[in-house]
């Protein structure tokens, strides 16, 4: 696998409570995404970045926001957790040896009471 | 706009029967194409790219340009098989395009 991890990897949270999810990757790869992964819906993506604070809006940003401080670490944030924001997020990354081949963290289980 | 299309939600093959997942594409550029697969609890990984034209794990993929497809091929389904299965289209700027998936069940 390469180089991502994400943390938490589970999370319960209460609806109105702020949330941050963590990207960490060790591959240096310029490009780095955030997905949600909901049954029927397959993968949507929610922000992705291009680089260091270079970041823009997916197809499902709406109550999302992300980071991008330094190569490796991708932040989201849910800035006010609602039900529907129930999902598994992934992370991934391309820029590689195979420019647009991308790698997916593990994921992470959201659940917002 | 750029849309990937998985019309079968769910498929069901008997174990060393055929198996075709489809897929369809709409992009107005020249698409790069791509099946990643998730066994149940793991990360998605690649499974085939359309522009290195291997065969892995016995499944191949052709684009059609003609029909805007590229659907996911194999001659004799195992039970390892089984795995959600999604197409995914990129373009430029290293943009991606996931379909909706396809579970498939390969039935011993």
């Amino acid at each position: 696998d390469a180089g991502i991890t994400q943390s938490p990897r589970h999370k319960v949270t209460e609806t109105g409570t702020p949330v941050t999810l963590r990207c960490h990757q060790t591959e240096n790869h310029r490009y780095m995404y955030w997905y949600r992964q909901d049954p029927g819906h397959g993968l949507r993506l929610i922000h992705y970045s291009y680089g260091v604070k270079d970041t823009d809006k997916g197809e499902v940003s709406d109550g999302y926001s992300v980071s991008r401080s330094k190569t490796e670490d991708f932040l989201l944030t849910l800035e006010s957790a609602t039900s529907s924001q129930t999902s598994v997020y992934f992370c991934a990354i391309s820029g590689g040896r195979y420019d647009n081949e991308q790698f997916f963290g593990p994921g992470t289980r959201l659940t917002v009471l | 706009a750029q849309r990937v299309t998985q019309p079968e939600k769910l498929l069901s093959v008997f174990k060393g029967a055929p198996v075709e997942l489809k897929c369809n594409y709409s992009y107005s550029g020249s698409p790069e194409l791509f099946w990643y697969v998730q066994y149940s609890r793991q990360r998605l990984q690649l499974l085939l790219r359309h522009i290195s034209r291997e065969s892995i794990k016995g499944f191949t993929a052709d684009l059609n340009k003609g029909e805007t497809s590229f659907h996911l091929k194999k001659p004799f389904a195992q039970e390892e098989d089984s795995a959600m299965y999604y197409c995914a289209l990129s373009s430029t700027g290293n943009q991606f395009y996931f379909g909706t998936g396809t579970s498939l069940t390969v039935i011993p």
